[in-house]
């Protein structure tokens, strides 16, 4: 099954600075996502990756920047952490078995 | 804009109960719908539904979807403590193939 790891799986930031989490794939998957779940919303996507370099926005990429500069990683960066971005984040590849997407274990962050 | 709407929003059953989840979805390109279950962590899949009246089985949980009323449901039989979770209903949608999911429907089954 397709490999994919997020880090830091838990992460504790003052508000004004800036994160980034990470989401890593072993296999060579075009797709990747980046999804935030808070309660009452289920999970909305924030931006997504079709290719190196080839980003783009989701519904909620408002405070939030990507990058892909290889295959296998895909960035997620809050650029000045606010307490709305408090969430859990969930990275997902288009790949593996059942129904196609894999989803990473979550990261939890708080931004105090 | 692909849209998603699940109901109910939550619930809560003993168990031995009989559910029914359901997922109504307004989509221009339809592909495929999803239905995941989600505990503590990564949502797990269940099933894919492409093909209208064709069920999907899966031991107590089934899924069926209509494409002419733009719906599908989510049934579990014979209720377990361990069924507790969040279900989640979600399009593949379009392009590049970015998931749209529902809100999601919190079951709590109660010994």
């Amino acid at each position: 099954d397709a490999g994919i790891t997020q880090s830091p799986r838990h992460k504790v930031t003052e508000t004004g600075t800036p994160v980034t989490l990470r989401c890593h794939q072993t296999e060579n998957h075009r797709y990747m996502y980046w999804y935030r779940q808070d309660p009452g919303h289920g999970l909305r996507l924030i931006h997504y990756s079709y290719g190196v370099k080839d980003t783009d926005k989701g519904e909620v990429s408002d405070g939030y920047s990507v990058s892909r500069s290889k295959t296998e990683d895909f960035l997620l960066t809050l650029e000045s952490a606010t307490s709305s971005q408090t969430s859990v984040y969930f990275c997902a590849i288009l790949g593996g078995t059942g129904g196609g997407y894999t989803f990473g274990s979550g990261t939890r962050l708080t931004v105090v | 804009e692909d849209k998603v709407v699940q109901s109910p929003l939550s619930l809560v059953v003993h168990e031995g109960d009989t559910v029914t989840l359901n997922c109504s979805y307004e989509v221009t390109n339809f592909r495929s719908l999803l239905w995941y279950k989600q505990e503590k962590k990564a949502p797990t899949f269940l099933f894919m539904l492409t093909s209208s009246g064709i069920e999907k089985k899966s031991g107590r949980l089934s899924s069926i979807l209509d494409k002419k009323e733009l719906f599908s449901i989510l049934n579990i039989t014979a209720t377990q403590t361990g069924d507790s979770a969040i279900y989640l209903c979600a399009d593949p949608g379009a392009g590049s193939y970015q998931l749209t999911f529902g809100k999601g429907t919190k079951l709590s089954v109660i010994p």
